[in-house]
């Protein structure tokens, strides 16, 4: 079956350091790749997506490369600021089947940004 | 969460106790889903329901029932709550997010605690 693997947390760092955050997936056929961001209190928002091989998705700063080779879709970003303190999930959703739309997420990582 | 509403957001409840969770959407699509998030394993699949009147089970339905009686309405159901059921729940629907792609939209969450 389809899954994913994040790196385990949390994650603390200083503001403006370099973020990656690591995700790794199995999938069969070719799954549309996530990042979701879940704030304090909230629910989930999609932060980023990339469809196939070689895309980059990017928001708000963060990247991440569809990388087929490496079954990979690394978080990264330049500088963090302490309002990218959140969880953050890895998620695919592979087509075919009887389970329309649905996601399988990693375990997530909550990563603490301090001033 | 815009157009995704859960109710209620907090519950406590004793064991063997029955309630039901409500979703509501006034975005007019189809696909709506039901998952849990527990610390260390992400958010996971409880039901879905691809349509109005048909609903299909995720990775872990046991202990849970689903309701979408119109196209607006999902609930989840537990009629008799155990403590393994303590979690936070999300509901999530299928929307156009973007250059007409669909993405999942995610309500606000409804923590639950089974005692």
């Amino acid at each position: 079956g389809n899954s994913v693997t994040q790196m385990e947390g949390p994650v603390t760092l200083s503001e403006e350091a370099f973020l990656t955050i690591n995700c790794t997936y199995t999938a069969t056929g070719y799954p549309s790749l996530f990042w979701y961001v879940q704030y304090p209190g909230e629910g989930l928002q999609l932060l980023l997506k990339a469809t196939k091989a070689d895309d980059k998705g990017s928001n708000k700063g963060f990247e991440a490369t569809y990388r087929k080779e490496t079954t990979s879709f690394h978080l990264e970003k330049g500088s963090v600021q302490v309002s990218d303190s959140a969880v953050y999930f890895c998620a695919l959703r592979a087509f075919g089947g009887t389970s329309y739309g649905k996601l399988t997420f990693g375990q997530g990582t909550i990563l603490t940004v301090h001033p | 969460n815009a157009g995704v509403t859960q109710t209620p957001k907090f519950q406590v409840l004793k064991t063997g106790q029955s309630m039901t969770l409500q979703c509501a959407q006034d975005m007019n699509h189809n696909s709506m889903y039901w998952y849990r998030q527990d610390p260390g394993m992400g958010l996971r699949l409880i039901y879905y329901s691809a349509s109005e009147g048909t609903t299909d089970k995720g990775e872990v339905p046991n202990g849970y029932n689903v309701s979408r009686l119109n196209k607006r309405e999902f609930s989840l159901r537990l009629e008799s709550a155990a403590p393994s059921q303590t979690s936070v729940y999300f509901c999530a629907l299928m929307g156009i997010l973007d250059r007409g792609r669909n993405e999942q939209f995610f309500g606000p969450g409804t923590r639950l605690t089974v005692l």
